[in-house]
C-alpha cells in the first residue's frame, strides 16, 4: 500500500521564480493538504483541497496557489519567490469523509531552497 | 485561535528510563490531539491521537499519551526509551472550529542516550 508520495525531492529556485510542488495522497484518501515547515519550527497550515476545489486557507499569501486533479492528486504553486519561502513542503492525505477527527499522514516532504 | 505549547526544545534521556515529552494545549471547543514523530530528512509519521473516552491512548512503537482535561495537556510518554526513539516529536491540536487544519507546537528534539 502506496503511502504518500511527493516529488521532486529537494528545488533550487531564485527569488522571484515560481515553482510547483506535487503531491500524491495515499491510496483509498480523497482530501489533500499542504504544510509550510520552516527550518527549526513546526509545520504550518496553508491549504486543504477536497473534490477539487480549495476547502479551507491558512495565512498564507495569494503567491500561494494549489490545484487537485480528479485522481486527488495534487499541486503546491509558489510565485514570486521570496527568501523566506525556502522551508520544508510537506503533503498530508486523509480518507474520505474528512472531519476533525480524522489521521492526517504526511509524504516525506520537497525541501525548497530560495537562493 | 487555537495554539499548542512544547515547553521543552530539548529532552534527553537514558535507554531504557522512561521518557515524557510534554504538550499543552488551548483551543475553544473540545481539543483533538494529536502526535506526530519526523526523522533526520523525513517527513511526519503519525504516532497516536485522542479524540474521545479513555484519557490514556496506546499508540505506535509503544508510545502513550496522557489527555488531561483540567491541565490542558497532553503529554506523550514511553515505559522504557530506544536509541531508536531519538527523533523530532511534534504534539498538534484541531478543534471543531479549525476542523480541518491541524496547528503544531514547535517540536521537541528527543535524544536517547545509550
Amino acid at each position: 500500500d502506496a503511502g504518500v508520495t511527493q516529488s521532486p525531492t529537494h528545488l533550487i529556485k531564485t527569488r522571484g521564480q515560481q515553482v510547483t510542488l506535487r503531491c500524491s495522497p495515499k491510496s483509498g484518501h480523497d482530501t489533500v493538504s499542504w504544510y509550510q515547515q520552516a527550518l527549526g519550527q513546526g509545520p504550518q497550515f496553508i491549504f486543504q483541497y477536497y473534490e477539487e476545489e480549495e476547502r479551507q486557507r491558512g495565512n498564507f499569501p495569494d503567491r500561494f496557489s494549489g490545484h487537485q486533479f480528479p485522481n486527488y492528486s495534487s499541486e503546491l504553486n509558489v510565485n514570486a519567490l521570496l527568501l523566506g519561502d525556502s522551508a520544508l513542503y510537506l503533503c498530508a492525505s486523509s480518507p474520505p469523509v474528512s472531519g476533525y477527527t480524522d489521521t492526517q499522514y504526511f509524504g516525506p516532504g520537497t525541501r525548497l531552497t530560495v537562493l | 485561535a487555537q495554539s499548542v505549547a512544547q515547553p521543552e526544545d530539548q529532552v534527553n534521556v537514558a535507554e531504557g528510563n522512561p521518557l515524557t515529552v510534554k504538550c499543552t494545549y488551548s483551543v475553544s471547543g473540545n481539543p483533538y490531539l494529536f502526535w506526530y514523530v519526523q526523522y533526520p530528512n523525513r517527513g511526519l509519521q503519525f504516532l497516536l491521537k485522542y479524540i474521545t473516552g479513555d484519557n490514556l491512548v496506546k499508540g505506535s512503537y509503544g508510545f502513550e499519551a496522557e489527555f488531561n482535561k483540567s491541565q490542558t495537556s497532553f503529554h506523550l510518554k514511553k515505559p522504557s526509551a530506544l536509541v531508536s526513539d531519538s527523533a523530532l516529536y511534534f504534539c498538534a491540536v484541531r478543534d471543531y472550529l479549525s476542523a480541518r487544519q491541524l496547528t503544531f507546537g514547535s517540536g521537541t528534539q528527543l535524544t536517547v542516550l545509550p
